[in-house]
């Protein structure tokens, strides 16, 4: 399974657009970048899924560039519920038991 | 949507004493289910995966007759922690797959909280 980087923490403001890079230099080709949030002493939420180029849904967008090496998380015009921790996992194409890894995430911290 | 659900939310029990924990899929079928453990300020470590009807398979490190997994059914599987100890106090999560069109997509229970005392 491809190990993913990301920040530990970060902080932002109500209405600012807030962007988690994630690296996964190692990841395979059958492999998709998804996101989860998890809110504390809460089980984590699916956000986001994608392969390469661009996703967006009503949540947020992920962008995967060419190599795929990387991904960014974007969240439009963040709020002071998008407080929580983001895990970026890589997911095995070939993963016959459908398990997840996950990496430390990033703790988002929105302020006022 | 799929959910899942656990029960009890939270549980507070003293050394020694065993603790279920259960996880069901409410709207959905779930061959596989997945236990995680959390630590304060962590993130979540897989502690095995249930598979109905057949033994569970542990990951390493993770003591298979401390912590009893049982998925009888399609829909439930439990995690018992045998004579609890203060270190296994901890976010007991469990998780299942269900096809969305989401590759590999896993709905996640709200979490049991252990306390042992």
């Amino acid at each position: 399974l491809a190990k993913t980087t990301q920040p530990i923490s970060m902080d932002s403001y109500e209405g600012q657009e807030v962007n988690i890079t994630c690296s996964h230099n190692n990841i395979a080709t059958n492999d998709y970048i998804t996101w989860y949030q998890q809110f504390p002493s809460q089980g984590p939420r699916f956000i986001i899924q994608g392969y390469k180029t661009k996703v967006t849904n009503e949540v947020a967008s992920l962008f995967i560039p060419a190599d795929r090496k990387s991904s960014t998380l974007s969240l439009p015009r963040v709020s002071l519920s998008d407080t929580a921790v983001y895990y970026c996992l890589v997911v095995g194409g070939n993963n016959a038991g459908n398990m997840l890894t996950f990496g430390g995430g990033t703790r988002l911290m929105v302020k006022p | 949507g799929a959910v899942v659900s656990q029960h009890p939310s939270w549980v507070i029990c003293k050394s020694g004493t065993s603790v279920k924990i259960e996880c069901r899929s409410l709207d959905f079928q779930a061959t596989t289910m997945f236990w995680y453990r959390q630590f304060p300020k962590q993130s979540l470590m897989l502690m095995a995966t249930s598979n109905e009807g057949s033994k569970a398979t542990y990951e390493q490190g993770v003591e298979k007759d401390k912590f009893l997994i049982n998925h009888a059914s399609l829909t439930l599987s439990t995690l018992t922690v045998t004579s609890a100890h203060p270190e296994d106090s901890s976010f007991y999560i469990c998780s299942a797959s269900w096809t969305s069109g989401i590759y590999n997509e896993q709905f996640f229970g709200p979490g049991t909280r252990l306390t042992v005392l």
